[in-house]
This record gives C-alpha cells, structure tokens and sequence, in this order.
C-alpha cells in the first residue's frame, strides 16, 4: 500500500501562471483533504471532499479550485498562481468516522511562486 | 473561536535528556486531541489520539496526556532519531482541525 501519494514532490510557477497538484490515496478512504504549510503557523484546510461527488470549502479557499475526480483522486488546480501562494501543499484521507479517526498525510508538495 | 498554542516553538535536547512539550487548546465541543510527528520533507505522522481529560497513550519514549486546557507530550530518554516536528491539532471532527505551528525537537547525541 502506498498510502497518499502526492505529484509533483516540487514545482516552480511564475506569477499567473496555473497547475494543479495531484493526489491520490489507495486506503478507500471516503474523505480526502488539501492543506497547506507555512513557516510559524499550523496547517490550514483549503478544501475537502467528505465523499466521491462533493467538495466544500476550508479556512483559506480563495485563489483554489478542486475536482474530486473519483473516490481515489483529488485534485488541487491554482488557476492564477500568486506570490502569496508559495507553500507547502499536503493532501490527507480519512477512513469512515469509527471514533474520530486520524488523517493520513501525503508527503506534500513544495511549490514557489516568484 | 478555536485556537492551538504549542511551546515552546524549538527545543534542543542531549541524548537521554527528558522533556515536555506543551499543547495549550480552547475548542467548543473537543471530540479528540491528536499528536503528530513531522519530519523534514514528509507529511505529518499519526501518533496519538486523546479524547477526555486524564487519558494517557504511550509509544515507546513517547506519553501524551490530557487535561481540560492542555496536552503535554513526555519524551523520556530521547534518541537523536526522535529529533522531528512535533504537531498538535483538535477539533470537532476532521473538517474542523485546527492546528498548532508546532515544536522542533532536536536532540543532540
């Protein structure tokens, strides 16, 4: 098993440009998750898909989009790439609530913007 | 509103030296502390789960414990493999974690 595999591991955009990041999880998690990383703050959710067909927004969703493509997929897509989106971007998945289970990380995405 | 403080925000350590590290919260309705570890380049790892006040989880050099307020992550004896990030975060289920900025532990052999 390969848990959350996340692509590209790195990736250098100029400004306006667009790309998306791709996630997919092989746990048949139902629910899947786009957080992003920054130097002195804690993670904060961009987007989540509570299931196949439905996505709904997080703390900081402006300047993204995301596809939730089927159950093993979702997508991060920046359509303007902006300065102030240069982070680290980590998709996670859940199992079925069986108690509050834990989320389980890809290993990111490092993205600049110049 | 939710909120996470961890402190301190770097801590170094010698080999077999023990510490704590703080998780102070105010959340609405916790339904479960979690405790992850970050190294460099990776995702973060599920280590514990806490859900009421006077639980306690061990994992090898590792105990986190609960109170109404805080968390604290014991190491005892740490190893210099032990050295990564430590993240806190708590919530209402997983839509609405929300995370600590986190503690950089190194320990020095």
């Amino acid at each position: 098993n390969a848990g959350v595999t996340q692509t590209p591991k790195f990736q250098v955009l100029k400004t306006g440009q667009s790309m998306t990041l791709q996630c997919a999880q092989d746990m048949n998690h139902n629910s899947m998750y786009w957080y992003r990383q920054d130097p002195g703050m804690g993670l904060r959710l961009i987007y989540y898909s509570a299931s196949e067909g439905t996505t709904d927004k997080g703390e900081v969703p402006n300047g993204y989009n995301v596809s939730r493509l089927n159950k093993r997929e979702f997508s991060l897509r920046l359509e303007s790439a902006a300065p102030s989106q240069t982070s680290v971007y980590f998709c996670a998945s859940i199992p079925p609530d069986r108690g509050n289970s834990p989320l389980h990380f890809g290993n990111g995405t490092r993205l600049t913007v110049t | 509103e939710d909120q996470v403080t961890q402190s301190p925000e770097a801590l170094r350590l010698q080999e077999g030296e023990s510490s704590s590290l703080n998780c102070s919260y105010t959340v609405s309705g916790l339904r479960g502390l979690f405790w992850y570890r970050q190294d460099p380049g990776k995702g973060p790892e599920f280590l514990f789960t806490l859900y009421s006040a006077g639980e306690e989880k061990e994992k090898e050099r590792l105990k986190a414990t609960l109170t109404k307020k805080e968390s604290f992550l014991h190491i005892t004896a740490p190893k210099p493999e032990d050295s990564a990030t430590y993240l806190c975060a708590v919530g209402q289920g997983a839509q609405k974690l929300v995370f600590g900025q986190g503690t950089r532990l190194t320990i020095n052999p």
